[in-house]
This record gives C-alpha cells, structure tokens and sequence, in this order.
C-alpha cells in the first residue's frame, strides 16, 4: 500500500534559524496537505497542495510540491518559538483517504 | 460552532472490557474519520465514513467497530480491549467538495488499557 515518509524524524535549531522537512510518497499523489500539531494538542491543517511544481507561502513558512506530485517539502524561514510542534504530511493518491507521515518533531531554542 | 468534539478526554480500561469513543460534529460534513496515534507516532486511520449508513475500513481496522446513522456523529466502538490499544484517538471530519477538504479534528482521547 501506500507510504508516507518524512525526513528528518527530529530537529533542534536556534531561534532564527530557518528549518526544512522532507516529504516522500511511495506512490503518485493526487494531492498532499500539511498539519501541524503543538505538543498535547490535536493536527491543524496548515495547507492542501494539488498542481505539480505548486509553491505556497504562508508568512514565514513555504509549502513545495514536487514535479512528479511524490514529494512535498516545508520550509520555516527564521524560526521562533511558537513555531515549535510536530509538522506532518498526508499524502492522498487516487483513492478517499490521506496517509500520514510520521512526522517531524521540530524544538527551538531561544 | 463547536467544531468536533469527542469524549471522554481520558479512559482507563482493565483487559477484555469495552468501551465507546464518542465523536460528534456540527459542520454538517459527510466524511468522518477515526484515527489513532501512537507516542511519538504518526496517525494510523481505523475507520472512516463518507455519510450517514456508509463506514469503511481504513489501515487499522481489528479490533474496532463503527457506526454512522447520523451525519453528526460517528461513535467508535472497542470491543475486548487489550494493551495494543494503548493510544491517543482522534476523530476527524471535511466537507466533501470546495475548498481543500481540510480535516478538522477533534481534541483526542488519550486511552489506557491496563
């Protein structure tokens, strides 16, 4: 079946620093969104991509979709604290549902 | 709007007992889900229900049961628990078409079984 991995499992950074996860589905996605979850909380949808090639910005944070529509990347410009939490991917192929990826556990220090 | 709510927000359960997970929305969404989350884990989807009278198996499905006979709500049902049962429980929902079928979740229900 379909997976969904996410690279790196863990990052630590300084606050400032910027910060990039990695995205890779074993199969050709339909679309991909992402989701942030704070430590003790519930996933909040942060973004959905659908074109291949798509870049969206939020603020400080840049959401790629990759050519072959198989990976996605989040990129978090100048890191702060409150950007701290787990970010996952779920990457829907042509079927109902979404697969989640593992995460990636992101801390700053200030 | 209350958005999607589950209850209870903690259990603790013997082996072999049963339980109901209760999950409620009042988007009026028709796609429903049930995932869990292990420590340090991603989301695992159990079950999943495109509208009331429809459920679906998703990657975890043993050991659960589910029902949908309204759109609201989407009760998960654990039947003999056992350790492996052990885990956070979310309940989702999303529209079914415009804009880009986000999932809201509920705020999870941290089960033991002991």
């Amino acid at each position: 079946g379909q997976q969904v991995m996410q690279i790196p499992q863990y990052q630590h950074v300084q606050e400032g620093e910027d910060f990039t996860t990695y995205c890779n589905s074993s199969t050709t996605l339909s679309n991909i969104q992402w989701y942030k979850q704070r430590p003790g909380g519930h996933p909040v949808f942060l973004i959905q991509l659908v074109k291949s090639g798509e870049v969206k910005k939020q603020k400080r944070l840049t959401f790629q979709f990759g050519e072959a529509k198989k990976n996605s990347s989040l990129h978090i410009t100048a890191t702060q604290t409150t950007d701290v939490g787990t970010y996952f991917c779920a990457g829907r192929d042509y079927g109902q549902n979404f697969v989640f990826g593992p995460g990636t556990r992101l801390s700053a220090l200030p | 709007n209350a958005g999607v709510t589950q209850t209870p927000k903690f259990r603790i359960l013997k082996i072999g007992q049963s339980m109901t997970l209760q999950c409620a929305q009042d988007m009026n969404h028709n796609y429903m889900y049930w995932y869990r989350q292990d420590p340090g884990m991603g989301l695992k989807l159990i079950y999943y229900s495109v509208g009331a009278g429809i459920t679906d198996k998703g990657e975890v499905p043993n050991g659960y049961n589910v029902s949908r006979s309204t759109t609201e709500d989407f009760p998960l049902r654990l039947e003999l628990a056992a350790p492996s049962q052990t885990s956070v429980y979310f309940c989702a929902s999303s529209p079914t078409s415009g804009g880009p079928n986000e999932q809201f979740f509920g705020p999870g229900t941290r089960l033991t079984v002991l």
